[in-house]
């Protein structure tokens, strides 16, 4: 009974193939989001969707789209892998109105060779 | 966009010892959380501490909201302890920030 379930958990792969990365929830939130975390551990948002409907959209290449089926599941796609997209990558979900309480999956840890 | 800034970056203890991290942040906020990642990489929120004063066993932390940083205090550190904290504040998404990475030895 996982919270937030991400899959894989690790990644590898070539440069130039296209990959995705799924994550759900059983929280009944009505958020959820991508988290980017580099070599140095930095985290940095990517994405954050509610109800389904797309709200932040950093700076991010257009080679990655994220989808949202339903407001349970938040997947993340990426076309032409690049070596800089060697990263782990959180996916989370929380309630808006209450803005604390979040809770993450256990990442996904992508290598790109 | 707000600026977190964490320091020390780096923090190697001896089991027992107690510590401080503190957490700046360049912006007013009222919603500052803080998180631990442990060597295994996942994340599990700690505190949640717009202002004030909260303790959770060995673990308390306070924020100055108008001076505009958060401390964390650990202690009695133990192994388990090990791992990275960040502090992130909540604007319409969690910004966290740069991390502490904290070591404890037996």
């Amino acid at each position: 009974d996982t919270a937030v379930s991400q899959t894989p958990k690790y990644l590898v792969t070539q440069m130039g193939n296209d990959k995705s990365i799924k994550c759900e929830q059983n929280l009944g939130h009505d958020t959820m989001y991508w988290y980017k975390q580099d070599s140095k551990k930095f985290l940095k948002i990517m994405f954050s969707y509610n109800n389904k409907e797309l709200i932040i959209n950093e700076t991010v290449p257009n080679r990655f789209s994220p989808k949202s089926p339903d407001k349970a599941h938040l997947n993340l796609h990426i076309n032409s892998l690049e070596l800089g997209d060697s990263a782990v990558y959180f996916c989370a979900s929380g309630r808006t109105a209450l803005g604390y309480g979040y809770t993450f999956g256990s990442g996904t840890r992508l290598t790109v060779v | 966009g707000i600026q977190v800034e964490q320091s020390p970056p780096d923090l190697i203890l001896q089991e027992g010892a107690n510590s401080t991290l503190r957490c700046n942040f360049s912006d007013s906020v009222n919603n500052l959380q803080w998180f631990h990642q442990n060597p295994w990489g996942q994340l599990i929120n700690l505190f949640y501490i717009p202002s004030g004063t909260k303790q959770n066993g060995r673990l308390s932390a306070t924020t100055v909201a108008t001076e505009r940083y958060s401390l964390l205090y650990i202690s009695s550190s133990q192994t388990t302890d090990s791992g990275v904290y960040f502090c992130a504040v909540y604007t319409d998404k969690l910004i966290f920030g740069t991390g502490t990475r904290l070591q404890v030895f037996p």
